[in-house]
């Protein structure tokens, strides 16, 4: 059963850089697309960015200027790195590992992501 | 980017069938993805592709998807049902971007 373990620095200054990493455990890193997910307090989900096991990235537009996300496949783990954050910033961050196809004709394509992280609080207070 | 539109709230009675529903361009070339939030913890999928329940996910879940808009249904909620569901799909307009729907709190009542 696969399993992502997060872990990375909690509470952060303004302007600082938050670096955050997930492991993948009992399962196949290829074949995947492995995103970071942020939930601020009382808020929805904002997809951050993703990255596949070959370092091919996808960012949020919205964030796409202080976003990072590297892979390291010789130890099944991907990382997020964001940098001059703001209380803005403030949020449980999840990592998750995303799975898309497409049917049989390519007349209808599907993505979810099965396997999530427990999230990791991050605050952002000076 | 693609958006999706949730309802923020629904609400049904302790047995009773509940519909919840997201809207966006995106659904028209793919299916949505579903996800039940309980407080404090991370998002669980519940509903994938067509109509695909993850083991585990009980069988009074369900999806269905026509033009714009893709269906959550939940056939007899139970009071364990009462969580905040995210629908989810990838832009699909070139950038492929993933997007979430802003949520829906359902109420059991």
């Amino acid at each position: 059963q696969v399993q992502l373990q997060q872990w990375g620095a909690g509470l952060l200054k303004p302007s600082e850089t938050l670096s955050l990493t997930c492991a993948v455990y009992g399962g196949s890193f290829s074949g995947y697309y492995w995103s970071w997910i942020r939930q601020p307090p009382g808020k929805g989900l904002e997809w951050i960015g993703e990255i596949n096991h070959s370092g091919s990235t996808n960012y949020n537009p919205s964030l796409k200027s202080r976003v990072t996300i590297s892979v390291d496949t010789s130890k099944n783990q991907f990382s997020l790195k964001l940098s001059s954050v703001t209380a803005a910033d403030t949020a449980v961050y999840y990592c998750a590992r995303g799975l898309v196809g497409a049917t049989i004709w390519k007349t209808y394509y599907y993505y979810y992501m099965d396997v999530w992280g427990k999230g990791t609080t991050v605050t952002v207070s000076s | 980017s693609s958006e999706l539109t949730q309802d923020p709230a629904v609400s049904v009675a302790l047995g009773q069938t509940v519909r919840i529903t997201c809207q966006g361009d995106s659904l028209r070339s793919y299916y949505a993805s579903w996800y039940q939030q309980k407080p404090g913890q991370a998002p669980v999928l519940v509903i994938y592709g067509k109509n695909n329940r993850p083991s585990g996910i009980p069988d009074r879940f369900s999806g269905s998807s026509s033009g714009n808009t893709a269906s959550l249904t939940i056939t007899g909620a139970q009071a364990e049902d009462e969580a905040d569901y995210y629908c989810n799909s990838r832009d699909s307009s070139g950038n492929l971007d993933v997007v979430f729907g802003g949520g829906t709190k359902l109420t059991v009542l």
